[in-house]
């Protein structure tokens, strides 16, 4: 079976863009979270999402949004895009989310110029 | 707000030697997961405690989650140069949010 799949693997935007990441979760799992990770640090949590609906939100600024398609596939947008959003965006997906493990992905390896 | 911390931040030791790295909550955790990072790599989830006291062991890891849930620890005995990576601890608050701690940085040399 397939793992947490991600796209773009890399991208390079410019301040003040927009970006859109996309996820494929595994087979069978409902739950999808993002998750920011900056070069040195751990994972910092975005969103995540259960069955279409957001179950949780860090503390992200309004430009950063998401949602959850009904295949469970998910997107992650961020607008008006500052040289502080460069980080590598992983994916993660679980069964029902909540407390269960997260499965990652390779993640998007963004750079903001 | 609720924050995980990690110490060691970086150990480097010789093969065959132990490994330990501690995470401390301020806060009661509902559950704390471990995952590793290979370098270039995205985290791997290892292992799950809940209870409070839990000891849990995988082969040289050993897992343990403090009385108080506030704390939990990992130690790998004999260390493999396959045991390079960065560990993570991860707790939840009665929240859908999972809480990364800093990251300990393992080398080992052969």
């Amino acid at each position: 079976d397939a793992g947490v799949t991600q796209s773009p693997t890399h991208l390079i935007k410019t301040r003040g863009q927009h970006v859109t990441l996309r996820c494929s979760p595994i087979s069978g799992h409902k739950s999808v979270s993002w998750y920011q990770q900056v070069l040195g640090q751990g994972p910092q949590f975005i969103f995540q999402y259960y069955e279409k609906e957001e179950r949780g939100r860090g503390n992200f600024p309004d430009r950063f949004s998401a949602r959850q398609f009904p295949n469970y596939s998910s997107e992650l947008n961020v607008n008006a895009l500052l040289l502080g959003d460069s980080a590598l965006y992983l994916c993660a997906s679980s069964l029902n989310g909540g407390n269960q493990p997260q499965h990652f992905g390779d993640g998007t390896r963004l750079s903001i110029l | 707000g609720q924050q995980v911390m990690q110490i060691p931040q970086y150990q480097h030791v010789q093969e065959g030697e132990d490994f330990t790295t501690y995470c401390n909550s301020s806060t009661t955790l509902s559950n704390i997961q471990w995952y590793k990072q290979r370098p270039g790599g995205h985290p791997v989830f290892l292992i799950q405690l809940v209870k409070s006291g839990e000891v849990k062991k995988q082969k040289r890891l050993t897992f343990q989650f403090g009385e108080a849930k506030k704390n939990s620890s990992l130690h790998i005995t004999a260390t493999q140069t396959t045991d390079v990576g960065t560990y993570f601890c991860a707790g939840t608050y009665n929240t859908d949010k999972l809480i990364f701690g800093t990251g300990t940085r393992l080398q080992v040399f052969p």
